[in-house]
């Protein structure tokens, strides 16, 4: 089946920094793609939705300058997490659409731990 | 506004017996609905996606089933095997490339 991938699988930084991760469609192109937070038994958050070529479209809650979104290709997608804090910890997922298909492919998730 | 129910929230099951999860939609102008599974801190994974137009997918032991006039999904798992233990979760996107819609989940536990 398609596959994404997700860069870093775990990461853990200071606060005050900031982590860049990447979400990329191996054998797919995505026009759409989604980034997601979950704590721990929870259930997933949709923090926003990445069209290639243009500006993220960000849920009521989600700091569009906190948490800066790139499409930039039909095949990856990165999410900043600016000056971090230790709230910010979380496991993010990123999702893709695939075009032709219409399915919606997950990552395996980041976990981000801010100290 | 489209809302996912599923029930029940926990089932727990011994091994090799079939069992039924249940997702409800509130709004049946969806433009298709997707089955997923999730191990604990992981992402998901997916299992089945049935088009608005179809009334059934099947891949191994699973089988999914959609009623868009009474919105209603059910998940069948023949066999269950404590590999299967995991939460599973359906989702609509109310059409083309919008977020996911997503029920909270059924947590299952098979147990050997």
């Amino acid at each position: 089946g398609a596959v994404v991938s997700q860069h870093p699988s775990r990461v853990i930084c200071k606060s005050g920094t900031s982590v860049k991760i990447e979400c990329r469609s191996l054998d797919f192109q995505a026009t759409t793609m989604f980034w997601y937070r979950q704590f721990p038994k929870k259930s997933l958050m949709l923090m926003a939705t990445s069209n290639e070529g243009s500006k993220a479209t960000y849920e009521q809650g989600v700091e569009k300058d906190k948490f800066l979104i790139n499409h930039a290709s039909l095949t990856l997608s990165t999410l900043t997490v600016t000056s971090a804090h230790p709230e910010d910890s979380s496991f993010y997922i990123c999702s893709a659409r695939d075009r032709n298909t219409d399915t919606q492919y997950f990552g395996p998730g980041t976990r981000l731990t801010v100290l | 506004k489209q809302e996912v129910t599923q029930i029940p929230a926990a089932l727990s099951v011994p091994e090799g017996e079939n069992l039924v999860l249940n997702c409800s939609f509130t709004d049946s102008a969806i433009y298709n609905l997707q089955w997923f599974r999730q191990d604990p801190g992981k992402g998901l994974t997916s299992l089945l996606l049935i088009q608005s137009s179809q009334r059934e997918q099947t891949s191994g032991r699973l089988n999914a089933s959609l009623d868009k006039s009474s919105g209603r999904s059910t998940l069948y798992i023949a066999a269950s095997q404590p590999g299967d233990s995991a939460t599973y979760l359906c989702a609509v996107p109310p059409w083309g490339n919008t977020p996911l819609v997503f029920g909270k989940g059924t947590r299952l536990s098979v147990i050997a």
